[in-house]
């Protein structure tokens, strides 16, 4: 079945320790999103990829970063994680952006920061 | 300040009635809106739609109803199964790029 897979599930790291998500997509779809879910919140988008085209949302902190080295896999990579970044972190992809495009989520990893 | 708003943190129903999920928005300039279902160590699945120039859409058991004048939709479920139990986002967009703003969720709970 196609799908959006988040590898770890569960993701442990230190204070200030640089530290890599991944995810990978096996439906093709041209747009790949990362959004930050901390407990009893609503999921935030912090970016999204279209294409090779990386789309910053305002708020989002200079100490998170994303690659996308091709069109499967998307990375969100935190650069120095404190205690505030833990949390939930979804990654969704949809065949295009716009209004109307389905994202479809992959299970989310789960970040604990000591 | 949150521009898609589910108060209700939690929802029980009896199996067979319905359940009402309610959803509230400030940003008038949201076109499209989505509600999606999550179980738990699951991403958030796709569930039904509405775009802005509707007030209603039902797939199966379950309609969405919108409206626009009060900035609100709400989601109906009937009738509810123990299947579910999960945790609901409502969710809105607007405009070309499409980005998803979420509501906190509701926690419903179905029981037989």
């Amino acid at each position: 079945d196609a799908m959006v897979i988040q590898n770890p599930r569960y993701q442990v790291t230190q204070f200030g320790k640089p530290v890599t998500l991944s995810c990978s997509q096996t439906l093709n779809h041209n747009v790949m999103y990362w959004y930050q879910q901390k407990s009893s919140q609503a999921p935030k988008l912090l970016f999204h990829y279209y294409d090779k085209d990386f789309n910053n949302e305002a708020d989002t902190p200079d100490n998170f970063q994303s690659r996308r080295p091709n069109t499967s896999f998307c990375f969100l990579d935190i650069r120095s994680p404190g205690l505030g970044d833990a949390a939930m972190y979804l990654c969704a992809t949809s065949r295009a952006p716009g209004v109307g495009e389905t994202q479809y989520f992959g299970p989310g990893t789960r970040l604990l920061v000591l | 300040d949150q521009q898609v708003k589910q108060n209700s943190p939690s929802l029980s129903v009896q199996e067979g009635r319905i359940s009402i999920l309610n959803c509230d928005y400030t940003n008038s300039m949201f076109d499209y809106f989505l509600w999606y279902k999550k179980y738990p160590a699951e991403g958030p699945t796709f569930l039904i739609s509405i775009s802005s120039i509707k007030d209603k859409n039902e797939d199966g058991r379950f309609t969405v109803f919108l409206n626009k004048s009060a900035k609100h939709l709400s989601l109906h479920i009937v009738p509810s199964q123990p299947g579910d139990s999960a945790v609901y986002f409502c969710a809105a967009s607007e405009g070309s790029q499409g980005n998803l703003i979420f509501g906190k969720g509701t926690k419903l709970s179905v029981k037989p």
